[in-house]
């Protein structure tokens, strides 16, 4: 089974700043992770899939990056909306796996 | 527009079977891989299984010997029920779908999930 460690656990960032969300596998993957977001009370909100292809809707801002067991989020200017816990998944063996989440918060 | 819901008891007995369903509204289920996802409270996703339309089946092996997921597409219904249920079963239960891409697929489609409480 994949790990994914997410850091860091809590992100407390101002609107307008950049936020850098990172996933680690325990083992190398291949392009087969994808991001999503949650916001209380909300079921998950699919951002980014393919390393870095932005799902159906998602603004620009959100861009997905990495390779190997290295891969981060990035959500170049925070809007007051993406405060939020975001979670990584790889999704291209059995079982599919989540990362533990990073909360992004407002500080 | 496709939507997703959930339904089933959401107070189950340790040691019995958990039911729930999930009816598809608004597009078909043909062509579509379909998984059940829980969440325990304040935790993070733990994915379940999920079922291609024509009934094949795929578990997470921590979960394969309790669970079952079955579907029926002439209600757009699928289906999860888990046995000998014991209080770590506590979770808020998500049904959706996964996007249609060649190759393996996130999900792209989530239901607005269900609680689910393990209680005597």
């Amino acid at each position: 089974e994949i790990v994914l460690t997410q850091s860091p656990g809590t992100l407390s960032l101002s609107p307008g700043e950049r936020a850098t969300l990172s996933c680690r596998a325990s083992q190398t993957l291949s392009s087969y992770i994808a991001w999503y977001q949650q916001k209380p009370g909300q079921a998950p909100r699919l951002l980014i899939y393919g390393v870095s292809t932005r799902a159906t809707g998602i603004p620009d801002r959100f861009s997905g990056s990495g390779s190997g067991t290295d891969f981060t989020l990035t959500i170049s200017t925070l809007e007051p909306e993406d405060f939020a816990v975001y979670y990584c998944q790889e999704y291209g063996s059995s079982p599919r796996t989540f990362g533990q989440g990073t909360k992004v918060e407002i500080k | 527009q496709v939507q997703l819901q959930e339904s089933g008891p959401g107070l189950v007995k340790p040691s019995e079977t958990l039911s729930l369903t999930c009816t598809v509204s608004g597009g078909s289920m043909t062509n579509y891989y379909w998984s059940w996802i829980r969440q325990p409270p304040g935790k993070g996703l733990e994915w379940i299984g999920y079922i291609f339309y024509t009934g094949t089946a795929v578990y997470n092996p921590s979960l394969r010997s309790r669970v079952d997921i079955s579907v029926d597409t002439s209600k757009n219904q699928f289906s999860l029920k888990v046995t000998s249920v014991t209080a770590a079963d506590t979770a808020v239960y998500y049904c959706l779908r996964h996007l249609a891409v060649a190759g393996p697929k996130p999900f792209d489609l989530w239901g607005q999930g269900t609680m689910v409480t393990v209680s005597s």
